[in-house]
């Protein structure tokens, strides 16, 4: 079946430092890709997506760039500061069985320290 | 501009009581809806979906279930609580297409005891 498999956290940088978050996914299809990211006390929002291969996503400075030779998404940002500390879900859109679905990763949470 | 409720914010129930958490919906028509537990440090695991009412899909065998009465209403249940069913529950909702993002709710805090 589908899966995401993301790098275990937390991962802790100083302001200004680079990010990047590895993600690698398996799908029977040919899925669409997301960042999604939930900082402290709100909900989860959608970061950025790609449809389809060689697709970049990209917003608030992060980007990812869907390589389906590799299967796979990595998050990354040139410098990082205090306001990005949050929890980072990798996730993937497939056709199941009973319609689309999406696919979390375990999610990488991320310190920035001033 | 679409919305999506949980409700309630928060539960604690007691091992084999039942449960009932629903999910609405507003400002879109024929939403993809989807439950998903998030534990603590293991993500979002997936537990149901519906493309349509009436039209479950199960992704984890467990003692909950699911069901979409109405086109904007999914409701999940459970006859018999266990203290492993404790956890943050989210719905969310999406258009049908595969690139479609997902639209997540505030969430219900469960703890059973």
């Amino acid at each position: 079946g589908d899966s995401v498999t993301q790098m275990e956290g937390p991962v802790t940088l100083s302001e200004e430092a680079c990010l990047t978050i590895n993600c690698t996914y398996t799908a029977t299809g040919y899925p669409s890709l997301f960042w999604y990211v939930q900082y402290p006390g709100e909900g989860l929002q959608l970061l950025l997506k790609a449809t389809k291969a060689d697709d970049k996503g990209s917003n608030k400075g992060f980007e990812a760039t869907y390589r389906k030779e590799t299967t796979s998404f990595h998050l990354e940002k040139g410098s990082v500061q205090v306001s990005d500390s949050a929890v980072y879900f990798c996730a993937l859109s497939d056709l199941g069985t009973g319609g689309f679905k999406t696919i979390f990763g375990a999610g990488t949470r991320l310190f920035v320290k001033a | 501009s679409q919305t999506i409720h949980q409700w309630p914010a928060t539960l604690v129930q007691p091992v084999g009581s039942p449960l009932s958490l629903e999910c609405t919906v507003e400002g879109t028509s024929n939403p993809n809806l989807y439950w998903y537990r998030q534990a603590a440090g293991r993500g979002l695991q997936l537990l149901f979906y519906s493309v349509g009412i009436g039209q479950i899909s199960s992704e984890v065998p467990q003692n909950l279930s699911a069901s979409r009465p109405q086109d904007r209403q999914f409701i999940l249940s459970s006859k018999k609580l266990l203290l492993s069913d404790s956890g943050f529950y989210l719905c969310a909702w999406s258009g049908d297409r595969v690139g479609n993002e997902q639209y997540f709710g505030p969430g219900t805090r469960l703890t059973v005891t």
